[in-house]
């Protein structure tokens, strides 16, 4: 168990539909980032939170969004979802706001769209 | 658009023998480089790094050489174990966009016995 908790661990849903995907950090952690695995390509980084704010922002589409909430939880919202979407998602927290090497991941949340 | 780029999919390699994972990026201005280790249904983990001021770093079998004029790094694994059968991704990070890691698309070891 790395500390960082992700739900659901597996979602699947029909396109067009809008999914939330929840992910509490490790305790003490500050920053909060979200990425996404597809089938084909590597870890793409989508965004990052730090204490609330918005710190960074990678390739997330318009029809992604997410927040952190003053308890430092962090939801990503998924809308008007296609096949496309069908991926890991993964969230993993830092202590700092900026830290290259402070990561740790959650086990992912597998989105199915079909 | 890749910048980091992990061009072998997979490698197999023998137990006692030596691992070397291969990884090139783009971005002159990543100055922060990781490697982590994914096993199944888990989500990846921390292994090694190395800043962009250093050329080697050790960890127990585990040593990142890191090459800034062929904007290269290499992971070596010695003795390679099959417990160390797992996907390895590389991961760059740079000052000026928060520290963000780029992946690459990682790479398959497998340790046979």
């Amino acid at each position: 168990d790395s500390g960082v908790t992700q739900t659901p661990k597996h979602l699947i849903t029909a396109t067009g539909q809008r999914v939330t995907l929840r992910c509490s950090p490790r305790s003490g952690d500050l920053s909060v980032y979200w990425y996404q695995q597809s089938l084909d390509q590597g870890l793409q980084f989508l965004i990052q939170y730090y204490n609330g704010e918005e710190r960074a922002k990678g390739n997330i589409l318009e029809r992604f969004s997410a927040q952190q909430f003053p308890d430092l939880h962090s939801e990503l919202n998924l809308s008007s979802l296609e096949l496309g979407d069908s991926a890991l998602y993964f969230c993993a927290s830092s202590v700092a706001a900026l830290s290259g090497w402070g990561y740790t991941f959650g086990s992912g949340t597998r989105l199915t769209v079909v | 658009d890749q910048q980091v780029k992990q061009n072998s999919p997979s490698l197999s390699v023998q137990e006692g023998r030596i691992s070397i994972l291969n990884c090139d990026y783009t971005n002159s201005m990543f100055d922060y480089f990781l490697w982590y280790k994914k096993y199944p249904a888990e989500g990846p983990t921390f292994l090694i790094s190395i800043s962009s001021i250093k050329d080697k770093n050790e960890d127990g079998r585990f040593t990142v050489f890191l090459n800034k004029s062929a904007k290269h790094l290499s992971l070596h694994i010695v003795p390679s174990q099959p417990g160390d059968s797992a996907v390895y991704f590389c991961a760059a990070s740079a000052a000026n966009s928060g520290y963000a890691l780029n992946f690459g698309k990682g790479t398959s070891l497998l340790v046979t016995p």
